[in-house]
């Protein structure tokens, strides 16, 4: 499966709402969709797994969404600590675990 | 606190060998799976190994099959990757990383800081 991130770059304003995608070559098994969020010079953190459950310690106004082919990342408020580099994760087909390209979330 | 502190990283040419180690403390080793997941400099994430608790269900990424090898001492709370015939796209940091399984699916939790590999004559 290949995982398709958009946009590539996505340029908002703290306060302001993002939604970021990431589309499936084929169907995603029972929904075995992760999101991680990178920050310069730092490893991935996990942000949200099964495609909507938030992992421990991430705030709520990060949610998740989605099924099949196509799934949502979306933070409601941006703030500062947010921009960063997103990737999603698939379980499930080969290779077994597979990211997408990730999406850039800058400041405006 | 879940720590995991990679080594064993560095500099070597195309056809050479390495063996990255990784620490793990905080955390019971011997009740994950764990992983090894590596970034191209300034690109993306791709997953390499992984291994199961006991050491004997292991899994690789097509590209690294036959060069290279996971192993764990769970007595010694360690992860390895045994890295062989490097080539100059093997090129990344990696990252050891502790899984987190819900029912059938695997995702990854706690992530090292890394250690760059660079291969290149």
């Amino acid at each position: 499966i290949v995982l398709t991130q958009s946009p590539g770059t996505l340029s908002l304003s703290p306060g302001e709402r993002a939604t970021l995608s990431c589309r499936a070559s084929q169907s995603v098994r029972d929904s075995y969709l992760a999101w991680y969020q990178q920050k310069p010079g730092q490893a991935p953190r996990l942000l949200i797994y099964g495609a909507s459950t938030r992992a421990t310690g991430i705030p709520d106004r990060f949610s998740g969404s989605g099924s099949g082919t196509d799934f949502t990342l979306t933070i409601t408020r941006l703030e500062s600590e947010d921009f960063a580099v997103y990737y999603c994760q698939q379980y499930g087909s080969s290779p077994p675990m597979s990211f997408g390209q990730g999406t850039r979330l800058e400041i405006k | 606190e879940v720590q995991l502190v990679e080594s064993g990283g560095g500099l070597v040419q195309p056809g050479e060998s390495l063996r990255l180690s990784c620490a793990a403390s905080g955390f019971i080793f011997s009740n994950y799976w764990m992983s090894w997941v590596r970034q191209d400099p300034g690109k993306g994430l791709e997953w390499v190994a992984n291994i199961n608790y006991h050491g004997d269900e292991k899994y690789y990424v097509d590209s690294v099959k036959g060069r290279f090898t996971i192993s764990r001492d769970n007595a010694k709370n360690s992860l390895y990757l045994q890295m062989n015939n490097l080539r100059a796209g093997d090129t990344a940091v990696y990252y050891c990383v502790r899984e987190l399984i819900v029912g059938v699916a695997e995702y990854f939790h706690h992530w090292g800081q890394g250690t760059l590999v660079t291969v290149s004559s």
